[in-house]
């Protein structure tokens, strides 16, 4: 099975300007969480999508959203663009089910650059 | 300012020898913890877990264990090898009401001494 995908890879980006970054799940996973992960602030949870609908959700300003696709993919919008925005942007996906607690599967960021 | 960066503690261990990393966490309802390893320029890459009913679960030269007691968590590493030399993260959660919000440590570096 291919893992989970991100794209892009990297992005550079300025300060006011807003971005999405995309992710596809391994096939067959239907949970998909972001984190964001800075040297400063370590890995963040952002949010989790799961049948399309937000179940949890981190401490994050609401320039930070994200939604779900019918076929799981996901994406995630950061509007009006930080410089402390500058991160490693992780997707993870994990297996069918409601109560949690299933392992997630990390795919290889996106790197993002505000200058 | 300036940010600064989390000072990430080191564990230098020869190659062979096993390597123990350690990990406390403060939520007493956590109920699954899992391992990562993170190479440069990667995410984070699944090693193991384990659930709150279990104090200790073994995979391929790696073993996990878990005391309630004083919330800690371990990974050992057997005979550890080169490839083994990355960031290690233990990551806890205990979401009421379902979901997967994983809480992570702030990870410890791993570097294998040829």
């Amino acid at each position: 099975k291919a893992g989970v995908t991100q794209t892009p890879r990297y992005l550079i980006k300025t300060r006011g300007q807003q971005v999405t970054l995309s992710c596809s799940p391994i096939s067959g996973h239907r949970s998909v969480s972001w984190y964001q992960q800075t040297p400063g602030q370590g890995l963040q949870f952002l949010f989790e999508y799961f049948s399309e609908t937000q179940r949890n959700k981190g401490n994050f300003p609401g320039r930070f959203s994200g939604r779900q696709f019918s076929n799981s993919r996901s994406e995630m919008n950061v509007s009006t663009l930080e410089l402390g925005d500058s991160a490693l942007y992780l997707c993870a996906s994990s297996l069918p089910g409601t109560g949690g607690r299933e392992t997630q599967y990390f795919g290889p960021g996106t790197r993002l650059l505000v200058l | 300012g300036e940010s600064v960066g989390l000072h990430l503690p080191t564990l230098s261990v020869q190659e062979g020898d096993n390597s123990i990393i350690n990990c406390a966490y403060s939520n007493s309802a956590s109920d699954y913890f899992i391992w990562y390893k993170q190479e440069s320029g990667k995410g984070p890459q699944f090693i193991i877990d384990i659930r709150s009913n279990m104090d200790k679960r073994q995979g391929q030269r790696v073993t996990v264990l878990l005391n309630k007691t004083v919330k800690h968590l371990s990974l050992q590493i057997a005979a550890t090898q080169p490839g083994d030399s990355a960031v290690y993260f233990c990551a806890e959660t205990g979401a009421t009401g379902g979901g997967n919000k994983l809480t992570f440590g702030t990870g410890t570096q791993l570097k294998v001494e040829l």
